[in-house]
């Protein structure tokens, strides 16, 4: 699988956007670009994911960069609940393998 | 509905003990995952079940561990012979498949060898 890189952690005031970065310079044209969160003590769960244009849900926000080798994740308000660490991860749909590739990545702190 | 539970929700059990962690995915998914987050580590995928069959066990640590899953429904990761490094929390998830698909997390189950 390709690689992501994400910063350790970051830190945004509550009700304030929040633009978390990923950097995949190495994605192949098929891979698609998930995001999932982990908040404290409890398992992932889905955010948002995208391929090649910019995506909205009730979550959050996902940009792609116009070369595919970055994209943002944006959290419009940021909540107090925002707090957990985010990770970004590819995912190949032609690759067979149905798993889920974690890295380390972004641990979110909200400021009250 | 109900979402992916799992159970015990905690176990403490002695070194060499074998141990039995059951998930019960979403009604009508397919796919089922196993993946492990030991403390202050990552998350590693175990095991992917599509039906009842296994096509990638390419996560499963040693031969102590093994899963199984009936009835394209619940499934039952198996570790025998507990050692104190499989100390963890096991994360069970399920989805309809496929690779746009988003997967849905349980909420573990922590397991402790003393």
């Amino acid at each position: 699988d390709a690689k992501t890189t994400q910063p350790n952690s970051m830190e945004s005031n509550e009700e304030e956007p929040v633009h978390l970065p990923c950097n995949h310079s190495t994605i192949s044209g098929t891979d698609y670009i998930h995001w999932y969160r982990q908040l404290p003590s409890q398992g992932p769960e889905y955010v948002i994911h995208g391929l090649t244009s910019n995506v909205n849900n009730r979550m959050a926000s996902l940009a792609i960069a116009e070369d595919r080798k970055s994209s943002t994740l944006i959290l419009h308000r940021a909540t107090l609940r925002d707090a957990a660490v985010y990770y970004c991860i590819l995912r190949d749909p032609n690759f067979g393998n149905e798993k889920l590739t974690f890295g380390t990545g972004t641990r979110l702190t909200i400021i009250p | 509905g109900a979402g992916v539970s799992q159970s015990p929700s905690n176990k403490v059990t002695e070194k060499g003990k074998d141990v039995e962690l059951r998930c019960d995915p979403i009604s009508g998914h397919t796919a089922l995952y196993w993946y492990r987050q030991s403390l202050g580590q990552g998350l590693e995928f175990l095991i992917y079940f599509q039906g009842n069959s296994a096509p990638d066990k390419s996560g499963l640590p040693s031969d102590r561990f093994s899963a199984e899953r009936t009835g394209g429904s619940v499934s039952t990761l198996t570790i025998q012979r507990t050692q104190q490094e499989d100390s963890a929390v096991y994360l069970c998830a399920s989805s309809f498949g496929g690779q746009e698909r988003e997967q849905f997390f349980g909420p573990g189950t922590r397991l402790t060898v003393l």
